[in-house]
């Protein structure tokens, strides 16, 4: 698909099974983190957002945990299914600041 | 609601042409940002508009513009094609009560030749 680069990291997981997939975001000063799925021919679909006075929080099979300390966000995707299958972004807005900035993303890709 | 919405979703254009893509955000959103997303750069940020004025700006040179209507829908012109500016353009929209939040088009393919 257009999102699989050669240095685009991929994560290959089981149905059923749970997937973490992990980003180092670079700023700080952020303090807004959003994660977008974005499935192949399709624009990047919102999953879920943490601010950064949260550590963990939770949505529909999906947690986002913040490690402010070593600037780490993860997405945890339980119950892991084959619609799962996409490239996952990480985002990151700095305060003061309206435009987020992107990492390289992950591809994901659940075999039944 | 509807989603953001880009015309047109596919088009080629040989170098030296210009294009102009368009975009509706969702309703009641004021803000439309757009991206360039390749394979080897990733998304990477163009420009922003706001109430019809440019709130922000990426690094792209200046054959890369745009503008944004009353109605916030927004368009972006390339000008110049170089076999470079072959990309997917993603539009994004956010409201006034949570400006951080961008929620994104399907985007349009572009193909210079």
């Amino acid at each position: 698909g257009e999102n699989v680069g050669l240095h685009l990291p991929t994560l290959s997981v089981q149905e059923g099974d749970n997937s973490i997939i992990n980003c180092a975001y670079s700023n700080s000063a952020s303090d807004y983190f959003i994660w977008y799925k974005q499935e192949s021919g399709k624009g990047p679909q919102f999953i879920i957002d943490i601010r950064s006075n949260m550590d963990k929080r939770q949505g529909q099979r999906v947690t986002v945990l913040l490690n402010k300390t070593v600037k780490h966000l993860s997405l945890q995707i339980a119950a892991t299914q084959p619609g799962d299958s996409a490239v996952y972004f990480c985002a990151e807005k700095k305060g003061g600041s309206y435009i987020p900035t992107f990492g390289r993303g992950t591809s994901l890709i659940v075999h039944p | 609601k509807a989603g953001v919405t880009q015309t047109p979703r596919y088009l080629i254009k040989t170098r030296g042409q210009q294009v102009t893509l368009s975009c509706s955000p969702i309703s009641g959103h004021r803000s439309v940002s757009w991206y360039q997303q390749t394979p080897g750069q990733g998304l990477q940020f163009l420009f922003e508009y706001f109430s019809e004025t440019q709130r922000n700006k990426g690094n792209f040179p200046g054959r890369f513009s745009g503008r944004q209507f009353s109605n916030s829908r927004s368009e972006m012109n390339v000008s110049t094609l170089e076999l470079g500016d072959s990309a997917l353009y993603l539009c994004a929209s956010s409201g006034v009560a949570k400006p951080e939040t961008q929620y994104f088009g399907p985007g349009t393919r572009l193909l210079v030749l």
